[in-house]
């Protein structure tokens, strides 16, 4: 079984400021491992994916993660916000082999001017 | 098209009524998904599709739940005998091909029942 934490239903940053979305994941094999953002009244865009080449992963909007295997962590960063950042953004896992997604509770991306 | 279309945007039905989401994919995506986002309980897989394989079922919560695809393109879920619990945002993804796990998503279906 798989499942996926996501620590912080909502973050707040300044614009200009590091951005740092948390996400910690369980899978009992090697995973894939994916960043997602929602707009209000959209459906979700992929930001970035791992599936197992470069463990530093570079995604859309200058938003880059990093998978450690050590720490079963695969964090979402920027390192300057932007208000057009202000979302919801998932992390989600899925099994080498298999196609569907399990995904964390989402986080809350608030930036403030 | 150029995205995942899903139809309609909003609805509001009755408790007992049977209500049908329709998702059209991206032309040429052989693989579907159904997703349900709710508060509750996030983001839930529901069903998938891969060309002309028996579909994956496993995330349905109920048998009132069903969904089918014809010729390989559009999708239909039909929810059976709809229940408050079943208000939702229900999203739709296609994918090229098996295992190709970008996929894209629709902006999906928000289901209201009074």
């Amino acid at each position: 079984a798989q499942s996926v934490t996501q620590l912080g239903s909502h973050v707040s940053v300044s614009e200009g400021a590091l951005v740092l979305l948390r996400c910690n994941y369980s899978s009992s094999v090697p995973p894939y491992l994916f960043w997602y953002v929602q707009y209000p009244n959209q459906g979700l865009q992929l930001l970035l994916k791992y599936t197992s080449a470069a463990t530093l992963v570079k995604g859309i909007n200058g938003f880059e993660a990093e998978f450690k295997k050590s720490e079963t962590s695969f964090h979402l960063t920027k390192p300057s916000a932007h208000m057009s950042d202000a979302a919801e953004y998932f992390c989600a896992v899925s099994e080498r082999g298999y196609s569907t997604l399990t995904f964390g509770k989402g986080t809350m991306l608030l930036v403030s001017p | 098209g150029a995205g995942v279309s899903q139809s309609p945007s909003n609805k509001v039905t009755e408790k007992g009524k049977d209500v049908e989401l329709r998702c059209d994919p991206i032309s040429g995506h052989t693989a579907l998904y159904w997703y349900r986002q709710s508060l509750g309980q996030g983001l839930e897989f529901l069903i998938y599709f891969q060309g002309n394989s028996a579909p994956d079922k496993s995330g349905l919560p109920s048998d009132r739940f069903s969904a089918e695809r014809t010729g390989g393109s559009v999708s239909t879920l039909t929810i059976q005998r709809t229940q408050q619990e079943d208000s939702a945002v229900y999203l739709c993804a296609s994918s090229l091909k098996q295992r190709d796990i970008g996929y894209t998503f629709g902006s999906g279906t928000r289901l209201t029942v009074v």
